[in-house]
Parts: structure tokens; C-alpha cells; sequence
């Protein structure tokens, strides 16, 4: 099993939709989670900390649920500059810190 | 002003042959990271350094040697370059505060033919 799972998509949605990723994790003991965004060839970038009572940044809510290993991000009135890979992301090296990626979704916004 | 910067942006070389790529952040980061992107998008983690000292070394081939002359750069050199080496490699940095993601840099494409 690996130790982040993404649904791969790939998503296509109409400007304005909703749309949720979701995510789980393996390791029991990792400690912090992300949601990272990568554009075609190009790095991939902090979108957000998911933090357990769960956190908004204007249209993106994340969400973390420890009992379930569950992570997920929610995007709302969805623009055409949300395309992108969607990459969830978790702490799981413990005091050595590794990030470790899921494969990340594609999210293609179409007008 | 590029935080985290990698040099070369392409590479492109043939099989057998030695090759760097170099790394460089100036954001004040105590650990760096190398990351490798295959040909699925999918991102592994290959090293990683504290302060010069390496924390890290997944399952990666004797052939890859990274090395940190100080906590501000972390190089990586591959010997003997294989058609399967072909990726994007993708420096990465972070402060020491706990919950901070990583600052990654734009990438080197690496080609081999």
C-alpha cells in the first residue's frame, strides 16, 4: 500500500464548480499534512497546512481527520487558473521530517 | 531573489556519462532535500541534509552521491548515467520550524539518450 493515496483523476469541471480531493495516509504516526499544487513543468508549490480542526484560505478548505487517516481539500467557485496537479502531502519521517507525495490529482477548470 | 536555485535547468547527456546538478537557497533553511520526478509525475524523495549532515538516503543507487559544502548548498552527482536516470530532479528546502512544507526549487530535466 503506499503511504499517500490520491484519486488520480483526472477531473474536469465548468468554471464556478465544486470540486473535492481526497486523500489518505498510511503511516499512523505522521504529524503534519499539506496540499501542494504543481503547474505543468513547473515546481510544486505550498497551496496549504491542513491543520485537525480543519482550515480555510479563501476558496480552499482543507480538511483532517487522524481517526481515519483522511485528508482532504475542497475548492469552491472554481477558476480556470485552478488547473493544476493537486498533491497531497504528508510528514511521514517522523523527526527527520520527509515529506512524502501522493501522485497528485489533475484538475482541469474549462470555461 | 530566487530562493532555492538549480543549475542546470536541462541537461541533456549520454548513457555512461558523470553529471552534476547544483543547488543553492539563500531563505536561511537548515535542511535540503532532493527530490526525483519520473516520467508518472510521481515525486520520491532521494536525500535529504541537515546542516550538512546527511539525515537521509532512501533506496537509491551507490551511483548517486550528494554532497553539502555547507548548509546552503546540496549537490548532487551521478555517475555512469542510465536511460532510467531520466527525470526531473527537484531541490527542495525548509526551515526548522516543524509544520512548514518544503520551498522546492524550478527543476533540473535531465535527459538521458
Amino acid at each position: 500500500r503506499k503511504e499517500v493515496e490520491q484519486d488520480p483523476g483526472p477531473f474536469n469541471v465548468p468554471e464556478g464548480a465544486t470540486v473535492a480531493f481526497n486523500c489518505t495516509y498510511s503511516n499512523s504516526a505522521s504529524q503534519s499534512f499539506f496540499w501542494y499544487r504543481q503547474d505543468c513543468r513547473k515546481e510544486p508549490k505550498l497551496l496549504m497546512s491542513v491543520y485537525s480542526s480543519g482550515n480555510e484560505d479563501g476558496r480552499f478548505t482543507a480538511q483532517l481527520n487522524r481517526a481515519s487517516q483522511y485528508i482532504s481539500l475542497l475548492i469552491r467557485d472554481s477558476k480556470l487558473s485552478d488547473s493544476a496537479t493537486y498533491l497531497c502531502v504528508a510528514n511521514s519521517g517522523g523527526s527527520n521530517y520527509k515529506l512524502t507525495f501522493g501522485k497528485g490529482t489533475l484538475l482541469t477548470v474549462n470555461p | 531573489d530566487t530562493a532555492v536555485s538549480q543549475t542546470p535547468k536541462y541537461l541533456v547527456t549520454q548513457m555512461g556519462n558523470d553529471k552534476s546538478i547544483k543547488c543553492e537557497q539563500n531563505l536561511g533553511h537548515d535542511t535540503m532535500y532532493w527530490y526525483k520526478q519520473d516520467s508518472k509525475k510521481f515525486l520520491k524523495i532521494m536525500f535529504s541534509y541537515n546542516n550538512k549532515e546527511l539525515i537521509i538516503n532512501e533506496t537509491v543507487p551507490n551511483r548517486f552521491s550528494p554532497k553539502s559544502p555547507d548548509k546552503a548548498h546540496l549537490n548532487l552527482h551521478i555517475n555512469s548515467l542510465e536511460l532510467g536516470d531520466s527525470a526531473v530532479y527537484f531541490c527542495a528546502s525548509r526551515p526548522r520550524t516543524a509544520n512548514y512544507g518544503y520551498t522546492f526549487g524550478s527543476g533540473t530535466r535531465l535527459t538521458v539518450v
